[in-house]
């Protein structure tokens, strides 16, 4: 039972370059998260997937996309990376089952280098 | 007003001592509440979660909740070195559903001196 993983844990790129950070989950949660986490900023969510097939914008959206591929992953894109993402990138599930209990659970994020 | 609001600290505390930890939030209808552990350069680890008015007790961690006056603490009894992280306070947000959406403090600083 691995948790939340995401790939990768490092990376580097150009300003313009793309890429897509992965996260799976082996939960069976239902709702996953993409936040950043930048000094000062707090965590912020850029998109959310509140159950397989649906997608929402979060409170910091513009730059990026996603994809929920089924229930295990959801992934992040960004189309045109910018020195302003640069960042650490968390993915977080929950069961959000409708109660009250809706812990999340991170995983180990990624840190990004836009230059 | 931030929807949650924590004293960015610092907060410094000997070894041995009680660490009091607050956090206090806007929306009224919150009905979850979460403390997360963060070791620097690390992952939010879930500590604590509270629903209910009162205290709950886990181990040397104590979350209280005061729903009429809007906020949560955390108290760490024993604090230890190892207990030196940022703490952050999560809530959920009015009409989340079944999303499961949270709204992140933006965390204290707890220092334990030996």
């Amino acid at each position: 039972n691995a948790g939340v993983t995401q790939t990768p844990k490092f990376q580097v790129l150009k300003t313009g370059q793309s890429m897509t950070l992965q996260c799976a989950q082996d939960m069976n949660h239902n709702s996953m998260y993409w936040y950043r986490q930048d000094p000062g900023m707090g965590l912020r969510l850029i998109y959310y997937s509140a159950s397989e097939g649906t997608t929402d914008k979060g409170e910091v959206p513009n730059g990026y996309n996603v994809s929920r591929l089924n229930k295990r992953e959801f992934s992040l894109r960004l189309e045109s990376a910018a020195p302003s993402q640069t960042s650490v990138y968390f993915c977080a599930s929950s069961a959000a089952s409708g109660g009250p209990n809706n812990e999340q659970f991170f995983g180990p994020g990624t840190r990004l280098t836009v230059l | 007003q931030k929807e949650v609001e924590q004293n960015s600290g610092p907060l410094s505390v000997p070894e041995g001592a009680i660490a009091s930890l607050n956090c206090t939030y806007s929306d009224r209808v919150s009905q979850s509440f979460f403390w997360y552990r963060q070791y620097s350069g690390k992952s939010p680890e879930l500590i604590m979660s509270i629903y209910s008015n009162g205290d709950k007790e886990d181990g040397r961690f104590t979350a209280q909740l005061n729903k009429a006056s809007q906020y949560v603490s955390l108290l760490i009894r024993d604090s230890q070195p190892s207990d030196s992280a940022t703490y952050l306070c999560a809530v959920n947000l009015r009409g989340s559903g079944n999303t499961g959406k949270l709204i992140f403090g933006q965390g204290t600083t707890l220092q334990v001196k030996p």
